[in-house]
């Protein structure tokens, strides 16, 4: 029953490769996020999405990309993985109101990604 | 954006009061406080959030003075278990298309007994 949930945990490859990290929420929220967190564990985000249009950082490399299957998946490809790339990623959800405050936001348990 | 300071990190004992506090002179006025934890091999998790003088909950309370460039996170009597990295962040609503937020470095809390 964890509301937000990632696969896998832990994702060792090489150089070169092509991989993908799933994150599903059961909260029923319509937007979702991706952060990374680098060494010096500053959280920065990556991608915010919900069902009516993608946020793209712009610092983000075209090498990763969000795709949703449906409103309560976003899963994160990443092509070409580069030493740089090893950190860990969170994906996030959380419910765009109209109340005018800050939505509050669901964190995963991250996916420690190496790269070697 | 609004950039955020926080220190680096901080030391206390278990039962003291702790508080911490957030630099951000470029706040916006739709522009809310938020305070995430972050525990080590997991998540953010969110605190608290304010907008401007006090808010208060079962975990924390959030002082923001008159000019709201400056918040502060008390955290009453800690335990070990309050030990984590806590992230202040600075943003309007995310129902604003094209906002996105940024944590700071965050302030890595170390409580000792």
């Amino acid at each position: 029953d964890t509301a937000v949930s990632q696969t896998p945990k832990y994702l060792v490859t090489q150089m070169g490769n092509d991989k993908s990290i799933k994150c599903e929420q059961n909260l029923g929220h319509d937007t979702m996020y991706w952060y990374k967190q680098d060494s010096k564990k500053f959280l920065k985000i990556m991608f915010s999405y919900n069902n009516k249009e993608l946020i793209i950082n712009e610092t983000v490399p075209n090498r990763f990309s969000p795709k949703s299957p449906d409103k309560a998946h976003l899963n994160l490809h990443i092509n070409s993985l580069e030493l740089g790339d090893s950190a860990v990623y969170f994906c996030a959800s959380s419910q765009v109101g109209t109340s005018g405050r800050l939505e509050t936001q669901y964190f995963g348990p991250g996916t420690r990604l190496l790269v070697l | 954006l609004a950039k955020t300071t926080q220190p680096i990190s901080m030391d206390s004992y278990e039962g003291q009061e702790v508080n911490i506090t957030c630099s951000h002179n470029n706040i916006a006025t739709n522009d809310y406080i938020t305070w995430y934890q972050q525990f080590p091999s997991q998540g953010p998790r969110f605190i608290i959030q304010g907008y401007k003088t006090k808010v208060t909950n079962e975990v924390a309370s959030l002082f923001i003075p008159a000019d709201r460039k400056s918040s502060t996170l008390s955290l009453p009597r800690v335990s070990l278990s309050d030990t984590a990295v806590y992230y202040c962040l600075v943003g309007p609503p995310l129902n604003n298309a094209g906002n996105m937020l940024t944590f700071g470095g965050g302030t890595r809390l170390m409580v000792k007994p």
